[in-house]
């Protein structure tokens, strides 16, 4: 079956342009997560997700920052105003959800977010 | 609060020799901790995971890692190091309750000589 998509796998912009990035999960997740991953860091946690709505997004860095999941399945992450200090890898991970236990997250390759 | 050390950001190692990646966690709560790999231009693929079973745990491709409470340790090995295990990995330790957030250390290099 298909894993966890991104799209697109690259994307290059200007400072002060906005951007989008999709992620496409693995049908049936309803838990989707988005990371990013700067060069020579760990992916750093930014939202999580819980079917439609937002359950924790206490790793947004600041308001520039969203990201939507109308449906439940494809999301979307927008960042507005773009700075230089946004380039990083974006990740996007899916897990199926079971009460009281942990789900193994699966990985989407990543959306390297340059801005020049 | 939690946090994750990783002891050198490369290791270097040759074919067929030990593999020996270091991780210290700090966690307010008991933990969950995991290894992740992660190949050239491919996302973050689960190796292993404790989720307070074994202490010793086994990972895919042949990788095992030991929790040990006392040192505050999940350090991961392989007996014997193959060229295809060049990649980086990542430690990580999440909290036991709720989304299973984790968070991650920042990553080792494995280099594989021949």
């Amino acid at each position: 079956g298909a894993g966890v998509s991104q799209t697109p796998s690259n994307k290059v912009t200007e400072k002060g342009k906005y951007v989008e990035l999709r992620c496409d999960p693995i049908s049936g997740h309803t838990a989707l997560y988005w990371y990013r991953q700067s060069l020579g860091q760990g992916p750093e946690f930014l939202i999580y997700f819980q079917g439609t709505g937002a359950a924790d997004d206490s790793g947004l860095p600041n308001d520039r920052f969203f990201a939507v999941r109308p449906e439940g399945s494809v999301s979307t992450l927008k960042i507005q105003r773009t700075e230089r200090g946004d380039s990083a890898v974006y990740l996007c991970a899916s897990s199926s959800t079971s009460r009281g236990g942990y789900n193994e997250q699966f990985f989407g390759p990543g959306t390297r977010l340059t801005v020049l | 609060a939690q946090s994750v050390t990783q002891l050198g950001s490369h290791v270097s190692v040759s074919e067929g020799a030990l593999v020996l990646l270091r991780c210290n966690y700090s966690s307010s709560v008991p933990p969950y901790l995991f290894w992740y790999v992660q190949y050239p231009n491919q996302g973050l693929q689960l190796l292993l995971k404790y989720t307070s079973a074994a202490t010793l745990v086994k990972g895919i491709n042949g990788f095992e890692a030991e929790f040990k409470k006392s040192e505050t340790s999940f350090h991961l090995t392989k007996p014997s190091a193959h060229m295809s295990d060049a990649a980086e990995y990542f430690c990580a330790v999440s909290g036991r309750r709720g989304s299973y957030i984790p968070t991650f250390g920042r990553g080792t290099s494995l280099i594989v000589h021949p």
